[in-house]
């Protein structure tokens, strides 16, 4: 049973570049929620893609943008990067929106 | 303040001993709670999803939810080194997970 995948692992970027994440959902998942973990803080959510629609948005500014694709897998876009913008970036399937949500092994990015 | 709290420890304790970890919450809309343990510079993986007050129990875990109280528990008895890891708490009402700032757990030898 194939869980979240997530890639790539690691990204350098500089400020002010955009960067693209991916993620592919667990077997059977439909929905893809994505957080941004700093350093000893827990996750915060971004947003949530279901049937290819954002269904839910946390307090981030509109350089965070994602897409869902017909085959479930999702993008996450940031523009316009900021030093602020380095953390472990997760993404995490469900089925349905249902509450019980698994996690990939994140992105982390580094903008420098 | 934040909607959810949990002490980030770090707690050590020795081998073999019980692990008490807690988080309090304020949004008493929140139905759906879970407990997630995080290895160093890994995803987070699900422990126990539990919903609504009272106890649920998943071999060396028990995990416990007092809605009145606004507080939630995550016992692990019989702890190992390999229990080492950061817990973290999360909650939601629909969807969206809030999590707390985790607890660093250190079970030693």
């Amino acid at each position: 049973d194939a869980g979240v995948t997530q890639s790539p692992t690691h990204l350098i970027k500089t400020r002010g570049q955009q960067v693209t994440l991916r993620c592919s959902p667990k077997s059977g998942h439909d929905t893809v929620s994505w957080y941004q973990q700093a350093l000893g803080q827990g996750p915060q959510f971004i947003f949530q893609y279901y049937e290819e629609e954002e269904r839910q948005r946390g307090n981030f500014p509109d350089r965070f943008s994602g897409h869902q694709f017909p085959n479930y897998s999702s993008e996450l876009n940031v523009n316009a990067l900021l030093l602020g913008d380095s953390a472990l970036y997760l993404c995490a399937s469900t089925l349905g929106g249902d509450n019980e949500q698994f996690f990939g092994p994140g992105t982390r990015l580094t903008v420098l | 303040q934040k909607e959810v709290e949990q002490d980030p420890g770090p707690l050590s304790v020795p081998e073999g001993a019980i692990v008490s970890l807690n988080c309090t919450y304020s949004n008493s809309a929140f139905q759906y709670f879970m407990w997630y343990r995080q290895y160093s510079r890994k995803g987070p993986e699900l422990l126990m999803y539990t919903y609504s007050s009272g106890n649920k129990e998943d071999g060396r875990f028990t995990a416990q939810v007092d809605k009145s109280s606004k507080y939630i528990s995550l016992f692990i008895r019989d702890s190992q080194p390999s229990d080492s890891a950061t817990y973290l708490c999360a909650m939601s009402n629909w969807g969206k997970l809030q999590f707390g700032a985790g607890t660093q757990v250190v079970v030693t030898p």
